[in-house]
């Protein structure tokens, strides 16, 4: 079955420090997406790509996010500077089409200290 | 605000027993609606797509819907010791591309 693939699964970094978190979607998947889940807490959209820019997004997604579909596999999630407050468990997703469900990575747990 | 409610329980069944879980909606323009399964430490995975009022069935699993009281549910029949995980409601967010607002999930313990 297709998947999603995330790396690196754990990623511990310094306050202030930058981090990629790097994603492979699905290959026919058009849409794809950035979650993360704070320990505990609600999985919370961050972002969602369709036609090589940003569809969506939510507040959580401020200046200090951005997101890249460097090339025709890869979609990337870029933290400039990260906080205390960022430690969360990242999740990318894609989708074939609207409307359908989503088909999640393994995820990547961010540790920042 | 948008959003996605859940009783977080945790809803403890005997093994054999039909669980079901509830979740509420507060967006009526949502048009589609999913559950996914999340065991600890892992992502969350698809189990049920449901877009029309009624019910839907795949295997042991039953969505129902009902747009008019903005309510959906999941029945699992025969429940197993292997369904002890976490249940997310998710709702699509109208004229907000493909986003999904997920509730806060029912924990679910199946007993043996």
């Amino acid at each position: 079955e297709p998947e999603v693939t995330q790396t690196p699964s754990h990623q511990v970094t310094q306050m202030g420090q930058e981090v990629i978190l790097r994603c492979v979607p699905i290959s026919n998947h058009l849409y794809f997406y950035w979650y993360r889940q704070i320990l505990g807490q609600k999985v919370e959209f961050l972002v969602s790509f369709y036609n090589n820019e940003i569809s969506e997004k939510s507040e959580i997604f401020d200046d200090q996010f951005s997101v890249e579909r460097p090339d025709g596999s890869n979609f990337t999630l870029k933290i400039r500077s990260t906080k205390l407050e960022d430690s969360a468990m990242y999740f990318c997703a894609s989708s074939g089409d609207l409307g359908y469900g989503y088909t999640f990575g393994s995820g990547t747990r961010l540790t920042v200290v | 605000q948008k959003e996605v409610e859940q009783n977080s329980g945790p809803l403890s069944v005997p093994e054999g027993a039909i669980a079901s879980l509830n979740c509420t909606y507060s967006d009526r323009g949502s048009q589609s609606f999913f559950w996914y399964r999340q065991y600890s430490g892992k992502s969350p995975e698809l189990i049920m797509s449901i877009y029309s009022n009624g019910d839907k069935e795949d295997g042991r699993f039953t969505a129902q819907l009902n747009k008019a009281s903005q309510y959906v549910s999941l029945l699992i029949r025969d429940s197993q010791p292997s369904d002890s995980a976490t249940y997310l409601c998710a709702v699509n967010r109208p004229n907000a591309g493909n986003m999904l607002t997920f509730g806060g999930g029912t924990r679910l313990m199946v007993k043996p």
